[in-house]
């Protein structure tokens, strides 16, 4: 089975620009998280999703950033304008159950970075 | 809400020893999991074990056992005969099972096996 998959890899843009990551999570799995990843902050969870909802948004740092999962098989994040502050690695997730023994799945990463 | 503390930034061992990744947790939830991840260079996710607050045994999976102490709210886990592969970063996380709970991070343990 194909793991999580996130395009692109590496993105690299500047100021001003819109940005959009995008995540295709595990077949079958009803759950998707959006985290950054950064030196300062270590792993901060953005936003999650359940059967295509969002259901906490509470980490999105601001109206810049949007996430939207149109249907069980892609999601997308955007940054729009995008800042210097914003370069990190973001990473999508997925899972089985919210709850128990069944862990997130990371894709490999997009590493931002606004020049 | 939920918190996860590891306190050594930085670990050395050498190849074929067995190494102990420490992490402490704090939560008033009565039922939650504990989680172990991998990080290596090239920047992936990788899931490594899991342990249930309910869980009578420690959770063994192949070289990675965890070394958990209820009562102390502790999580550590031992890696068993070092290979040079297991030089990466290390987190630990734990998620409540009730309602929505989400995968919180601690800021992660670096680990560097010599030969």
């Amino acid at each position: 089975d194909a793991g999580v998959i996130q395009s692109p890899r590496h993105e690299v843009t500047e100021m001003g620009q819109e940005v959009t990551l995008r995540c295709k999570p595990i077949s079958g799995h009803d759950y998707l998280f959006w985290y950054r990843q950064t030196m300062m902050r270590g792993l901060e969870l953005l936003i999650y999703f359940n059967n295509n909802v969002p259901i906490d948004d509470s980490g999105m740092p601001e109206d810049r950033f949007s996430a939207k999962m149109p249907n069980a098989s892609f999601s997308t994040l955007k940054i729009q304008p995008s800042e210097p502050r914003d370069s990190a690695v973001y990473f999508c997730a997925s899972s089985l159950s919210p709850g128990g023994n069944s862990p997130l799945h990371f894709g490999n990463g997009t590493r931002l970075t606004v020049t | 809400a939920q918190k996860i503390t590891q306190t050594q930034p930085g670990m050395f061992v050498q190849e074929k020893e067995a190494v102990t990744l420490d992490c402490t947790y704090d939560t008033s939830d009565p039922s939650y999991g504990l989680f172990w991840y991998k990080q290596p260079s090239s920047g992936e996710m990788i899931f490594l074990i899991y342990q249930g607050s309910y869980d009578q045994q420690n959770a063994t999976e192949g070289r990675y056992s965890l070394n958990f102490q209820k009562a102390r709210k502790s999580a550590n886990l031992v890696i068993s005969a070092s290979q040079l592969g297991d030089s990466a970063m290390y987190f630990c996380a734990m998620r409540a099972n009730s309602g929505y709970s989400t995968l919180t991070f601690g800021k992660g343990t670096m680990l560097l096996v010599s030969p």
